[in-house]
């Protein structure tokens, strides 16, 4: 089963500045088949990108998606208010579709 | 408006039975891969078990945890995504979400409900 393991756990950073978020695999995701969504209290996540690097419909394009193999990136270029939220790398493509212990972006 | 809404969440006691359902509206059920996912609380998101649709075989798949207790099925002439589970334990205290696929993306939800709470407690 491959280990989906997201860094930081917890990112303080002010509106306007640049995320850089982490998720490494513990095996190659085949086919860069890993997702990433976003999490805020009391709400179902919302998908963000999948395929490593395809926005969903509705995602802001300040929000992107890069990596290959066993390491992969989610970067905000520039944080909005409303980005401050938990953010979760799952495997998609592949069972089980595990996901990452999340990373909790706050504000600094 | 693509929606998801799940119900039949409550209390139950170790040992006990739920089942849970997923109301779908809004795109082609009966073509649709289904998950549920859960999240005890306070922990991250889990993902419990999947139908295909009935045109790609219709099989299900599940997480270890929940292998041989839960089972999960549709019903196509209702739109609505069940999920039995039997024989529950205290770890499988969560809200429990059903979810859809991006097409082709095996596994992708790019759909989701709002949930509904399982607390197992004696």
């Amino acid at each position: 089963e491959i280990v989906l393991t997201q860094s930081p756990d917890t990112l303080s950073l002010s509106p306007g500045e640049r995320a850089t978020l982490s998720c490494r695999a513990s095996q190659s995701v085949s086919s860069n088949s890993l997702a990433w969504y976003q999490q805020k209290p009391g709400q179902a996540p919302r998908l963000l990108i999948y395929g490593a690097s395809s926005r969903a419909t509705g995602t802001p394009d300040r929000f992107s998606g890069s990596g290959s193999g066993t390491d992969f990136t989610l970067t905000i270029s520039r944080l909005e208010p409303e980005d401050f939220a938990v953010y979760y790398c799952q495997r998609h493509g592949g069972l089980p579709h595990t996901f990452g212990q999340g990373t909790r972006l706050e504000i600094k | 408006e693509v929606q998801l809404v799940e119900s039949g969440g409550g209390l139950v006691k170790p040992g006990g039975s739920l089942r849970l359902s997923c109301a779908a509206s809004g795109f082609t059920f009966s073509g649709a891969w289904m998950t549920w996912v859960r999240q005890a609380p306070g922990k991250g998101l889990e993902w419990v078990g999947r139908i295909k649709s009935k045109s790609d075989g219709g099989s299900t798949d599940y997480a270890a945890p929940v292998k041989g207790r839960f089972t999960v099925s549709r019903d196509d002439s209702k739109s609505t995504l069940y999920l039995q589970m039997n024989g529950l334990k205290t770890e499988d205290t969560a809200m429990y979400f059903c979810s859809t696929d991006v097409p082709y993306s095996d596994g992708a939800f790019d759909v989701w409900g709002q949930g509904t709470m399982v607390i197992v407690s004696s």
